[in-house]
């Protein structure tokens, strides 16, 4: 049973091409994020929404924009892809200061 | 800001040999400390934590101890096995905005040989 999940797992897309990466846990978190994972593994938080509202956006382009339907879903459309897009996604959920990440997005742009 | 060092990695162990991986912090307040792992091709997953001072956090045989004083909260295991092969994240928990949010260390790759 998959608390968090993402679609696609691996995304190989052009520069300029707009898409998206869909999340959702079933674990009645309340609050969702999403993290960047480059290719020295470091991850850095992009978003945190707490029951579809946005509370972090740490300095990310506006080029991504997460959108909230509901509190188990959090999905992350990117326009204009560059290059320095390729990374690993993750989509995170939380309760009581522990967090569930999903499997990562790998994200190739060419 | 808040931030998390540990030790470069990679590091190679063979089996059964002692782990330490290295992490220190800087943060206001007493933030809760947390060790993630990830193993090849998934996402992270909480290994240990410990919220206060002196608290000591265990799993799977790693363990880890809050040490204010010295601002470290250093991963430790006894003997370690080819299957605990991952990267290990340091990481702090610090609010903003009335949200939970995660700062993480680089990450240290774990190598265990037979």
């Amino acid at each position: 049973d998959t608390a968090v999940s993402q679609t696609p797992k691996y995304l190989v897309t052009q520069m300029g091409n707009d898409k998206s990466i869909k999340c959702e846990q079933n674990l009645g978190h309340d609050t969702m994020y999403w993290y960047k994972q480059d290719s020295k593994k470091f991850l850095k938080i992009m978003f945190s929404y707490n029951n579809k509202e946005l509370i972090i956006n740490e300095t990310v382009p506006n080029r991504f924009s997460p959108k909230s339907p509901d509190k188990a879903h959090l999905n992350l459309h990117i326009n204009s892809l560059e290059l320095g897009d390729s990374a690993v996604y993750f989509c995170a959920s939380s309760l009581l200061s522990e967090q569930y990440f999903g499997p990562g997005t790998r994200l190739t742009v060419t | 800001g808040d931030s998390v060092t540990q030790m470069e990695g990679p590091v190679t162990l063979s089996e059964e040999a002692f782990l330490t991986i290295n992490c220190t912090y800087t943060a206001t307040g007493y933030p809760s400390l947390f060790w993630y792992v990830q193993y090849p091709g998934e996402g992270l997953q909480l290994l240990l934590k410990a919220t206060k001072a002196d608290d000591k956090g265990s799993n799977k045989g790693f363990e880890a101890t809050y040490r204010k004083e010295t601002t470290s909260f250093h991963l430790e295991k006894g003997s370690v096995q080819v299957s605990d092969s991952a990267v290990y994240f340091c990481a702090l928990e610090g609010l903003q905005g009335g949200s939970e949010k995660l700062v993480f260390g680089k990450g240290t790759k774990l190598t265990v040989n037979p």
